[in-house]
């Protein structure tokens, strides 16, 4: 079964804000990773934060780790149309880096 | 830079044929992963090479997928005979020496009928 697991979907007016969720559940030290994939394309990397650290922002885009809960949300200010894609939350061990990824979230973005 | 390359992007072939996808790193990058992505999931780890050698390959099937990636470059990925359950997006991703950030490629759709 997923060791990650995410809502699958969510639908959000242009402007607003969205906010993805993600739970993992691997407890040792470990990077967690927002990637996004549009129709066709593979993924891209949009951000990670390692696991003990609380917050990390770049530009629009925010993670959150509540290491307790072992929660993971990215929230995307300012939602636009070319948002709209589905998006991967993922883990991975500091010592050999493979990826675990949730089945994704698809976010759609209406005018 | 250029990026992960693959082909071809799009495969149909019927159950019992074999087939194979082609992937090209970015340059200088040592490890390459292949995945599985079914529709409506994430992806899975198939196989991860360091240049020609294999670090994982314990969820690849290999009574009928195997892979190889003879120079420490390009890799190949193979399967053999296909399965209906084998329709899925195969992603290819590399990373540069002690990076843990995975570049993609955009991926073979493969359609087995």
């Amino acid at each position: 079964g997923e060791d990650v697991e995410q809502s699958l979907f969510l639908s959000v007016r242009e402007g607003d804000s969205s906010v993805i969720n993600c739970t993992y559940t691997d407890s040792s030290s470990t990077y967690l990773y927002w990637y996004k994939q549009e129709p066709g394309a593979g993924l891209q990397l949009l951000t990670y934060i390692f696991s003990n650290m609380d917050m990390k922002q770049d530009q629009r885009l925010t993670v959150l780790l509540n290491k307790k809960d072992k929660h993971l949300s990215l929230r995307i200010a300012d939602t636009q149309t070319g948002d709209s894609a589905i998006y991967f939350c993922a883990e991975s061990p500091t010592n050999d880096y493979k990826l675990s990824f949730g089945a994704g979230t698809t976010v759609t973005v209406r005018a | 830079e250029a990026g992960v390359a693959q082909s071809p992007r799009y495969k149909i072939i019927e159950k019992r044929q074999s087939v194979a996808f082609w992937c090209n790193p970015i340059s200088g990058h040592a490890t390459l992963y292949w995945y599985q992505q079914i529709l409506g999931q994430g992806p899975k780890l198939l196989i991860q090479f360091q240049n020609n050698g294999v670090v994982d390959d314990s969820q690849l099937p290999k009574d009928r997928f195997s892979a190889e990636r003879l120079k420490g470059v390009d890799s190949t990925l193979k399967i053999q005979p296909a399965k209906l359950e084998d329709s899925a997006v195969y992603l290819c991703a590399s990373t540069g020496q002690g990076s843990n950030e995975q570049f993609f490629g955009p991926g073979t759709r493969l359609t087995v009928l």
